[in-house]
């Protein structure tokens, strides 16, 4: 049972490029969130999604950043137009319904150059 | 606005000692603390987990005290062994929705 996975793990974008960070989480889960972890800080919610559909995405800046979770395929999280000031790990984490512990990937480490 | 402190940021103990870090939180609505640890390139994985209708929980080293007045939680690791070097944070989450408020993190490194 494969857990949560995320592509790339490492991903080097020059300033005004686009990001995009995949997840796919675990099997049988249906809740997906974004977290990012900013250098010697702990993890900062971005967004929650269920298929199809953004829950709460009171975490995500107001410009630049969206994501999705399609019926079909994995999360991605999109950054347009990167700053270095967006160079951060970015975790997945899944559950397979409300109230339920979080599984988190192993991070793809954004840097902008 | 951080609404989950973490202290101290970073911690050493010797082979056999007991870790201890600490958590305060403001949100009063908040229902449910997990700490989870994690590795250097890893992503975090949870450890132990607890809800304020219980005092203490314990799970092989691994001990939870949880203080529901004073809105504090800690972590107790003892005979910490140098495999348990890692960086420790805690989380909390409210009742009315599902994202996790982490505190800033513990480094904490057991020398042999």
């Amino acid at each position: 049972n494969a857990g949560v996975m995320q592509n790339p793990r490492h991903l080097v974008r020059r300033r005004g490029q686009e990001a995009r960070l995949r997840c796919s989480p675990m099997k049988g889960h249906s809740h997906v969130y974004w977290y990012r972890q900013l250098p010697e800080e702990g993890l900062k919610f971005m967004v929650y999604l269920q298929k199809e559909n953004i829950i709460d995405e009171s975490g995500m800046p107001k410009e630049r950043f969206s994501a999705e979770f399609p019926k079909e395929g994995p999360s991605i999280l999109r950054i347009q137009q990167v700053v270095r000031g967006d160079s951060a790990a970015y975790f997945c984490a899944s559950s397979p319904t409300l109230d339920n512990e979080q599984f988190f990937g192993p991070g793809t480490r954004l840097t902008v150059l | 606005q951080q609404q989950v402190k973490q202290s101290p940021q970073s911690l050493i103990v010797q082979k056999g000692g007991i870790s201890i870090i600490n958590c305060a939180y403001e949100n009063t609505a908040f229902d449910y603390f997990p700490w989870y640890q994690q590795f250097p390139g890893k992503g975090p994985a949870l450890l132990i987990a607890i809800r304020p209708d219980v005092s203490e929980k314990k799970e092989g080293r691994f001990t939870i005290s949880f203080n529901k007045s004073a809105k504090q939680f800690s972590l107790h690791i003892m005979d910490s062994q140098p495999g348990d070097s890692a960086t420790y944070f805690c989380a909390a989450i409210d009742n009315a929705g599902n994202m996790l408020t982490f505190g800033g993190g513990t480094r904490l490194m057991v020398k042999p």
